[in-house]
């Protein structure tokens, strides 16, 4: 039944080792988001996809970096990982139009060594 | 700017007595109101939302929030709150952002329901 999926649940990494996080829906949602979450305070918006085109937040540093091959499937990777970059990252989906409800998948937690 | 509050960092209440999460927002136009309930590393979950109509509208699990226009609110409650109710609590407007929808959250409210 899940319809956003995020691999892996738990991710553990060293410090500067690249990391690749993904993200899949069923949902046939043409938008989907990245967010970054530290503990358990509001989810940050790291950038979105509206279809195909890419839309960065102007504060999301540029280790920070995203591909959506397709409509089902969505990668946050993060280039050289520093501590402050652990945390929790979510993956959202919705439709630009229509009802316009955010479904998040489970989350992944990012540990840096 | 478009931005939601909630006053609360955490709520607690007894099991059986009534619960309420406060939100405020400023949005320009119409908003959409949402809440979200979110389970220790788990992702968040979609409790309601209001986007017209009636002012009361109802969710999942028991939970109804309230719109109020004049006073920009958007309150999160429950009758009879249960101790399974406990997690973390985010209200979120959706508004218009440049040339897309973006959603909008509050800090969070943990709610603490106590046998």
């Amino acid at each position: 039944d899940a319809m956003v999926i995020q691999n892996p649940r738990y991710q553990v990494t060293q410090f500067g080792k690249p990391v690749t996080l993904s993200c899949s829906q069923t949902l046939n949602h043409n938008v989907m988001y990245w967010y970054q979450q530290k503990s358990s305070q509001a989810p940050k918006l790291l950038f979105h996809y509206y279809d195909k085109d890419f839309n960065n937040e102007a504060d999301t540093p540029d280790n920070f970096q995203s591909r959506r091959p397709n409509t089902s499937f969505c990668f946050l990777d993060i280039r050289s990982p520093g501590l402050g970059d652990a945390a929790m990252y979510l993956c959202a989906t919705s439709r630009e139009t229509g009802t316009p409800i955010q479904y998040f998948g489970a989350g992944t937690r990012l540990s840096v060594l | 700017a478009q931005s939601v509050a909630q006053p609360e960092d955490q709520v607690n209440v007894a099991e059986g007595n009534p619960l309420t999460v406060k939100c405020t927002y400023s949005v320009s136009g119409n908003p959409y109101l949402f809440w979200y309930v979110q389970y220790p590393n788990r992702g968040l979950q979609f409790l309601l939302k209001y986007i017209t109509g009636d002012n009361l509208v109802k969710g999942s699990y028991g939970f109804e929030a309230e719109f109020n226009k004049s006073q920009t609110s958007f309150h999160l409650k429950k009758p009879s709150a249960l101790v399974s109710d406990s997690a973390l609590y985010f209200c979120a407007v959706r508004a218009r952002h440049r040339s897309f929808n973006k959603f909008y959250f509050g800090s969070g409210t943990k709610l603490n329901v106590k046998p």
